[in-house]
């Protein structure tokens, strides 16, 4: 199974731009690369997937590498309500690491 | 609506007493998951099930059992809880086939007494 690492926490300001990532240096080739952010005592929920080069949704972009050994989730203009754990998941079985708790301040 | 449906959300009970929590899925996903999450701690996962019948544990299964007899139910058994099982439970379901996100339940915050 691929195991991520990422920051366990960062900081930031309300608006500005927060890049998190994930080192998932045992991907296997099937497997896909999924975001979920989890508010306190809540489930996790989407935010977004990727297989390789970049992704884009409403909320999120997703930037993998070629060698896909790592990736980078992008939040623009953050807000006070980002303030959560982001977890970068691999492959199906759904194996949560630590996750990386944000807090932003105004 | 697609969702993951975990009863009940709060338990309060006693040490030795059998309980069983449930967790319901509409999206017929294959695969199925249990974790516990502890205070600062990240979810843990307690078992899983590939589908039907195939089920395995996970990280943490020590004091859990779990039974797939149909798609949709995935519930999570305690024969004899004890004091270091009081945690925050959650259920999640996934179609691995198909490479989409992964629900998750509210959650179910079972206190041992």
């Amino acid at each position: 199974l691929a195991k991520t690492t990422q920051p366990i926490s960062m900081d930031s300001y309300e608006g500005q731009e927060v890049n998190i990532t994930c080192s998932h240096n045992n991907i296997a080739t099937n497997d896909y690369i999924t975001w979920y952010q989890q508010f306190p005592s809540q489930g996790p929920r989407f935010i977004i997937q990727g297989y390789k080069t970049k992704v884009t949704n409403e909320v999120a972009s997703l930037f993998i590498p070629a060698d896909r050994k790592s990736s980078t989730l992008s939040l623009p203009r953050v807000s006070l309500s980002d303030t959560a754990v982001y977890y970068c998941l691999v492959g199906v079985k759904l194996i949560f690491g630590t996750g990386t708790r944000l807090q932003v301040f105004p | 609506e697609a969702q993951v449906t975990q009863n009940p959300r709060y338990l309060i009970t006693v040490t030795g007493k059998k309980l069983t929590v449930t967790c319901s899925q509409n999206m017929n996903h294959e695969y199925m998951s249990w974790y516990r999450q502890d205070p600062g701690l990240g979810l843990r996962q307690i078992y899983y099930s590939m589908n039907v019948e195939v089920t395995d544990k996970g990280d943490v299964p020590e004091g859990y059992k779990v039974s797939r007899k149909e798609k949709r139910n995935f519930p999570l058994i305690l024969e004899s809880p004890s004091p270091n099982q009081t945690s925050l439970y959650f259920c999640a379901s996934s179609s691995y086939s198909e490479n989409t996100e992964a629900f998750f339940g509210q959650g179910t915050r079972l206190t041992v007494v």
